[in-house]
């Protein structure tokens, strides 16, 4: 099966410029997941979907972060304005069911100047 | 707070040596146990799992992982790592069903 895909791999961007990144999941996969991995530290949770719906973004800096999932397929993450401290990699997961585990997409690699 | 908590950092051992990584988490009542790794410039890969039954798990790679619910622990192991072993290694738990929460992570270096 094809994996989970994101694009872009890398994102260059200055303070307070915006940046969108996309992951379109395994198919059927209802839950998606958005993770963000700062270097030196395990993912963190930023916001989980169940189809089109949000189950859980208590993680989410909602001040300046936002996402969807339209059609509960593709997902879009948005960061606007983007601070020096969201470096990070941030990485999309889909999972059919729970307890089987995640999988993860490549990852954008995110570099706030 | 509850967590999962992955107490070396950064582990060096030379090839054939023995490997084990501990991960202990807080979370009371059920919770499913993973071990992922990542490859340099690779995504995240499931090792393996744990939900019920043989608390001894063999997963990809000849990794295996031991369950202990009274140590709250579940560390990954393997007898004789090679350089390909390589990696860092995140251990997880879903508490509970829930999110998959991540320990810090663990960075191997295998010398040849």
């Amino acid at each position: 099966e094809a994996g989970v895909a994101q694009s872009p791999r890398y994102k260059i961007i200055e303070k307070r410029q915006s940046v969108a990144f996309w992951c379109n999941p395994i198919s059927g996969h209802a839950t998606l997941y958005w993770y963000q991995q700062i270097l030196g530290q395990g993912p963190k949770l930023l916001i989980q979907f169940q189809n089109n719906g949000v189950v859980d973004d208590s993680q989410l800096p909602k001040d300046r972060f936002s996402a969807e999932r339209l059609k509960g397929v593709d997902s879009t993450l948005k960061i606007q304005p983007a601070k020096l401290e969201d470096s990070a990699v941030y990485l999309c997961a889909s999972s059919l069911v729970d307890r089987d585990g995640y999988t993860f997409g490549s990852g954008t690699r995110l570099t706030v100047v | 707070a509850q967590s999962v908590s992955q107490h070396n950092h950064h582990v060096i051992l030379s090839e054939a040596a023995s490997l084990e990584l501990g991960c202990n988490y807080s979370y009371g009542g059920t919770v499913n146990l993973f071990w992922y790794v990542q490859y340099p410039g690779q995504h995240l890969q499931l090792l393996l799992k744990y939900f019920s039954g043989d608390p001894l798990v063999k997963g990809i790679k000849g990794f295996e992982a031991e369950f202990i619910k009274s140590k709250f622990s579940f560390n990954l192991r393997k007898p004789s790592v090679q350089w390909s072993d390589t990696a860092e290694y995140f251990c997880a738990v879903t508490p509970g069903f829930q999110k998959l929460v991540f320990g810090t992570g663990t960075r191997l270096l295998v010398s040849p």
